[in-house]
């Protein structure tokens, strides 16, 4: 079990940019969700995966973003024409298909938009 | 819609003492856990403790116990014995039961262990 990896830890980007985010979750997790947190503030919830499928979304996830998990293991969180109110900490997690299932966090992915 | 609600925003304790962090929550469902997760300074968030609704038994790991009312829609974590390593923000956070959704965090309180 070596946890959730997230790439890169950190990311500068102008505005109007777009940008990609990529999580490795642990391996038998079959869960796969995304959060964003802002200075102050608890995680967010933005969308999750159960093996490759996207099946829940948040309104906080506006058309300029777009997440994937292609083949069930890793995803990506592109972010297009990205906007100052975007500067966030980016942060994946996973959990097995349990409800209960407590998830395991990565360390995020700040992002700074300028 | 839950909404979970964390009034403390930053504690001090000091070291070998114990604290309790607060946390109440807003919910229609019957069912459902409620958790406490700890973020390090710039280190991942990991549980801490968690407790199913249903259970009236409140949990307890190590040095870390929870205070669950079910009916005042509390759930308080004490920490027993503080560390200096117990430094972190402190999140609470709630999810019904038999959804395969998001957890709903609280705000945090940032909890500070000093010598």
């Amino acid at each position: 079990d070596t946890g959730v990896s997230q790439n890169p830890r950190h990311k500068i980007t102008k505005r109007g940019q777009n940008v990609t985010f990529r999580c490795d979750p642990i391996s038998e997790h079959n869960r796969l969700y995304w959060y964003r947190q802002t200075l102050g503030q608890g995680p967010e919830f933005l969308t999750y995966f159960q093996n490759e499928a996207q099946l829940e979304k948040s309104r906080l996830l506006s058309d300029r973003f777009s997440a994937e998990r292609p083949k069930g293991s890793f995803s990506t969180l592109e972010i297009q024409r990205t906007e100052q109110g975007d500067s966030a900490m980016y942060l994946c997690a996973s959990s097995r298909a349990a409800y209960n299932s407590p998830l395991h966090f990565g360390n995020g992915t700040r992002l700074t938009v300028t | 819609a839950q909404t979970v609600t964390q009034s403390q925003p930053e504690m001090s304790v000091q070291e070998a003492e114990t604290v309790t962090l607060s946390c109440t929550y807003d919910t229609s469902e019957n069912n459902y856990y409620l958790f406490w997760y700890k973020q390090p300074p710039s280190r991942q968030m990991i549980l801490v403790i968690r407790q199913e609704a249903y259970k009236q038994q409140n949990a307890t790991e190590n040095r870390f116990s929870v205070n669950f009312q079910k009916a005042a829609k509390s759930f308080s974590l004490k920490i027993s014995d503080s560390q200096l390593g117990d430094t972190a923000m402190y999140f609470c956070a709630f999810i019904p039961t038999g959804t395969a959704s998001k957890l709903t965090f609280g705000t945090g309180t940032r909890l500070q262990v000093t010598l």
